[in-house]
């Protein structure tokens, strides 16, 4: 069974504040993607990567695919309330009849 | 944004009832995929569909059945209902079967 695990689960900090959190697994994947999740609503896609490396930013959010593909980091630079919610990563195995798989998640609380 | 909603949002039950969850999207994306999501659990995939009339089950299929008649709309059905199906359901879509996009979820609960 391939398994995705995030850590940490949870993450408070102060406003200002720089964070990273990590979604790793002993498999590779083809792609991965980052959701984020606010109470109350379904995950949105914030990012999909798909080569080993692979470096994508979306404004104070920088995501980096590993190099074997087996891990992925979401970074968050200046952290504001606003980026408070659940962190999803999701990731597509190799095998095209597997479904993509989700990791539980890493709750994060910004403190004003 | 995916346009794709739920119905109902919210649901009370008395255990050993049917259930059905609709799912209808105004995308055109070829797959749809019911969740369930439960703290300490995460997101379990129920039941995915690949187009019309093609279905097949995930991880937590049980006690679960779904249809899909039209591409627009996707259902799930707990047949009799229990109280460890209370939950919070999310139906997504995908075109190519990997980015998701999610509904805005049902909050179900059985009594």
């Amino acid at each position: 069974t391939q398994l995705l695990e995030q850590s940490p689960q949870f993450l408070s900090i102060q406003e200002g504040e720089n964070l990273t959190v990590y979604c790793n697994s002993s498999s590779v994947f083809s792609s991965l993607q980052w959701y984020r999740q606010e109470p109350g609503e379904g995950p949105v896609l914030l990012v999909t990567v798909v080569t080993g490396g692979e470096v994508k930013k979306l404004k104070r959010l920088t995501f980096q695919f590993g190099d074997a593909r087996k891990d992925s980091s979401l970074h968050i630079t200046a952290a504001q309330p606003g980026d408070t919610g659940l962190y999803l990563c999701a990731a597509l195995p190799m095998n095209r009849d597997d479904k993509i798989i989700f990791g539980k998640g890493t709750r994060l609380h910004i403190l004003p | 944004d995916a346009g794709i909603t739920q119905s109902p949002r919210h649901k009370v039950t008395e255990t050993g009832t049917p259930v059905t969850l609709r799912c209808h999207q105004t995308e055109n994306h070829r797959y749809m995929y019911w969740y369930r999501q439960d703290p300490g659990h995460g997101l379990r995939l129920i039941h995915y569909s690949y187009g019309v009339k093609d279905t097949d089950k995930g991880e937590v299929s049980d006690g679960y059945s779904v249809s899909r008649s039209k591409t627009e709309d996707f259902l799930l059905t707990l047949e009799s209902a229990t109280s460890s199906q209370t939950s919070v359901y999310f139906c997504a879509i995908s075109l190519q079967g990997y980015e998701q996009y999610f509904g805005p979820g049902t909050r179900l609960t059985v009594t």
